[in-house]
C-alpha cells in the first residue's frame, strides 16, 4: 500500500482565495483524521470522520474551512476564502479499526503559504 | 494548559543517551504514543504503551510511564545523528480514541 496520499505537497495562494486539500486514506481504514501543524499551535486536530461520518469538527477554526468524506477513499479539507494566518502543514491521518490502539497513519503533509 | 505538554527543544552528544518527558492531563487515557517527524515528512509512529504498563523497550528505545503522575518518558540509546527529529507524544482516551498531540520536542543531535 502506498500509504496515506495526499495533494498537493505544497500549495501558495493569494488571500482570498479558495483552496481545497485532498486526501486518500490507506484502503480499508475507517477512521481519518486532518491536523494542522504550526510553529505557535503545534498540531491541532481540526475533523475526524468515522465510516465517512464526521464525528467531532471542533477544532475547525471557522465557517471558512469545511471538510467532506464523500466515499471510503477519499477526503477533502476546502478553505474559502483563505487568509495569511492559514498559512500551515496540513495532515490527514488514517486508521484501521479497532481505534484504542491501533496507529494513526500520517500523509507528508500539504504546505499551504497564503500571500 | 494544554492536554500534553512537552518541552520544545533537546540536545545531545552523539552517542549519549536521549530522555524525552511528556506529562498529560487525561487521567483515562488509555493508550499513550511517540511519533517522530523527520523534515518536511509526516509522522511516523515509534512505539506505544498501553496504560496499565510501566514500561516498554524495543531495541534503543525505551518507554516509561508514570500513571500517577502522568508522565510519560521516550530515552534513546546510543542516539545517533539519523535520530534527530521532531519528537510527538501523544494520546488517546474516550470513546473515539482520538489521538491529541503535544507540540513536540526538538531532538539535536551534534558530533
Amino acid at each position: 500500500d502506498a500509504g496515506v496520499i495526499q495533494s498537493p505537497r505544497h500549495e501558495v495562494t493569494e488571500m482570498g482565495q479558495e483552496v481545497t486539500l485532498r486526501c486518500k486514506p490507506i484502503s480499508g481504514h475507517n477512521s481519518l483524521f486532518w491536523y494542522r501543524q504550526t510553529m505557535m499551535r503545534g498540531l491541532e486536530l481540526l475533523i475526524y470522520f468515522n465510516n465517512n461520518v464526521p464525528i467531532d469538527d471542533s477544532g475547525m477554526p471557522e465557517d471558512r474551512f469545511s471538510a467532506k468524506m464523500p466515499n471510503a477513499s477519499f477526503s477533502t479539507l476546502k478553505i474559502q476564502p483563505s487568509e495569511p494566518r492559514d498559512s500551515a502543514v496540513y495532515f490527514c491521518a488514517s486508521r484501521a479499526a479497532g481505534g484504542r490502539g491501533t496507529e494513526a497513519f500520517f500523509g507528508q503533509g500539504t504546505r499551504l503559504t497564503v500571500v | 494548559g494544554e492536554d500534553v505538554e512537552q518541552s520544545l527543544f533537546l540536545s545531545v552528544r552523539e552517542g549519549d543517551s536521549s530522555v524525552i518527558n511528556c506529562t498529560y492531563t487525561d487521567s483515562s487515557s488509555t493508550y499513550l504514543y511517540w511519533y517522530k517527524q523527520e523534515p518536511g515528512a509526516g509522522l511516523q509512529l515509534l512505539t506505544y504503551i498501553f496504560s496499565n504498563m510501566d514500561m516498554k523497550q524495543d531495541q534503543r528505545l525505551t518507554v516509561l510511564l508514570n500513571k500517577k503522575d502522568k508522565h510519560l518518558s521516550l530515552r534513546i540509546a546510543d542516539t545517533q545523528t539519523g535520530d534527530s527529529a521532531i519528537y510527538f507524544c501523544a494520546e488517546t482516551s474516550g470513546g473515539s480514541y482520538i489521538p491529541t498531540f503535544g507540540r513536540g520536542t526538538s531532538l539535536i543531535v551534534h558530533p
